[in-house]
């Protein structure tokens, strides 16, 4: 199995802001994945993490609004950029080779 | 498209009973089922995974079965506690070379002491 690191745990930021998440795992994994789950839902998948390369983006999702670095097989972040209300959401890393894990999530509330 | 269905969305039971939590999916083409717990506000817990050539995993007092060629999984939890009080979401891994979880939207199971 594999124990993920994500932080913040929750932030309240201004509209307009930035915030990055940081997501670290105890293992080399093969895949990265951030999610997103708004409120009452189920989590839809933002990117997947490449490492050394450029994230690969869901329908929906850009590169300009939420980039990603994953510099080595066990780190990556996920930046909300120029955020607003709507972005208000829990956002959660995985890691996989075959198996799922996942991190605590972060709670983001953008007032 | 993979599509993930769990019934019912949510579920309310006395403290002891065994129950059941069912989940569909459309393509059978899976590698394989993974059942998860989350807690309100908080990440995804892996419960059970199963490959797509089995049949079935246990862990405790949590049995999943998996009939991919009908496109079902069930999560069964026995003796249930209060304990166990949390939202039940299936996810199924699909697609050659992307390895894409796809999730259905959850049961969210109440355990009444």
């Amino acid at each position: 199995s594999a124990v993920i690191s994500q932080k913040p745990s929750r932030d309240i930021c201004q509209r307009g802001t930035s915030l990055t998440i940081q997501c670290q795992v105890d293992s080399q994994v093969t895949m990265m994945f951030w999610y997103r789950q708004q409120p009452g839902q189920s989590l839809t998948l933002i990117a997947t993490a490449n490492q050394g390369s450029e994230a690969t983006y869901e329908s929906g999702f850009v590169i300009d609004k939420f980039p990603i670095s994953r510099p080595n097989l066990t780190f990556s972040t996920l930046t909300v950029s120029n955020m607003s209300p709507e972005d208000s959401s829990i956002y959660l890393c995985s890691a996989s080779n075959t198996e799922a894990f996942f991190g605590q999530g972060t709670r983001l509330t953008v007032v | 498209k993979q599509e993930v269905t769990q019934i019912p969305a949510a579920l309310s039971v006395p403290e002891g009973e065994n129950l059941v939590l069912n989940c569909s999916f459309t393509d059978s083409a899976i590698y394989n089922l993974q059942w998860f717990r989350q807690d309100p506000g908080k990440g995804l817990t892996s419960l059970l995974l199963i490959q797509s050539s089995q049949r079935e995993q246990t862990s405790g007092r949590l049995n999943a079965s998996l009939d991919k060629s009908s496109g079902r999984s069930t999560l069964y939890i026995a003796a249930s506690q209060p304990g166990d009080s949390a939202t039940y979401l299936c996810a199924v891994l699909t697609g050659a070379g992307s390895y894409q979880l796809t999730f259905g939207k959850g049961t969210k199971l109440s355990v009444i002491p």
